[in-house]
């Protein structure tokens, strides 16, 4: 069975600071890997995910994560924060043998003046 | 806008009735999800359909059930409902399952209540 941990489940961070969100999985066969993000008071909306190929991926509103199969990690990161990246952030893993999407606890980060 | 509706945005009920949420998919979507957000148990996985057909089933409650309809959309029903029913509840759509990376795509979400 698949599973997701997101060990920090907040993050408060500066503004215009770097920041990482850390995601591990645990899974025995091949997976996909993706980064959500939940604005207060909406829906789930897709940052970027990992298939296959480069190890590291380009998302949108500048975050990237980078797929480390040795380490069961995908951490997702952006170089400098906005106010605007104040949101709650998923990690989630799915595969090809009848696994559905499995979602992490999510992180909320906090980005303050 | 993902092109997931749901309806209704808000609803508030008494314990033991039953409530129904309906859920648009993304037009060519044959997969619906429906999720459960709470504040203590995160996002649950309930239970999806494709084409009609129930493909796999989460942490759904007996007294809570799903259908896809030939149009595609789907509802979700809750029955006898409990104040720890009081959640956010989400469907999800993707173009088939979620073999081969396929995303899936989150509507705004249902409200719902229980007093």
């Amino acid at each position: 069975a698949q599973s997701v941990t997101q060990l920090d489940s907040q993050v408060p961070v500066f503004e215009e600071a770097p920041v990482e969100l850390r995601c591990n999985y645990s899974s025995s066969v091949s997976v996909y890997l993706f980064w959500y993000v939940q604005y207060p008071n909406q829906g789930l909306q897709l940052l970027l995910k990992y298939l296959s190929g480069s190890t590291l991926v380009k998302g949108i509103n500048g975050f990237e994560a980078e797929f480390n199969k040795s380490q069961t990690s995908f951490h997702l990161r952006k170089p400098s924060v906005h106010i605007s990246d104040t949101a709650e952030y998923f990690c989630a893993v799915s595969g090809n043998y009848g696994q559905n999407f499995v979602f992490g606890p999510g992180t909320r980060l906090s980005v303050l003046p | 806008d993902s092109g997931v509706t749901q309806t209704p945005k808000h609803l508030i009920t008494a314990t033991g009735q039953r409530v129904t949420l309906r859920c648009s998919p993304r037009s060519g979507d044959l997969s619906v999800y429906w999720y459960q957000q709470s504040l203590d148990q995160g996002l649950q996985f309930l239970i999806q359909y494709y084409n009609g057909e129930e493909r796999a089933k989460g942490n759904i409650l007996e007294r809570f059930s799903a259908q896809q309809f030939p149009d595609l959309h789907s509802e979700l029903n809750l029955s006898s409902l409990e104040l720890g029913d009081s959640a956010l509840y989400f469907c999800a759509s993707s173009v088939a399952g979620v073999e081969s990376g396929n995303t899936i795509y989150f509507g705004e979400g249902s409200w719902l209540t229980v007093v």
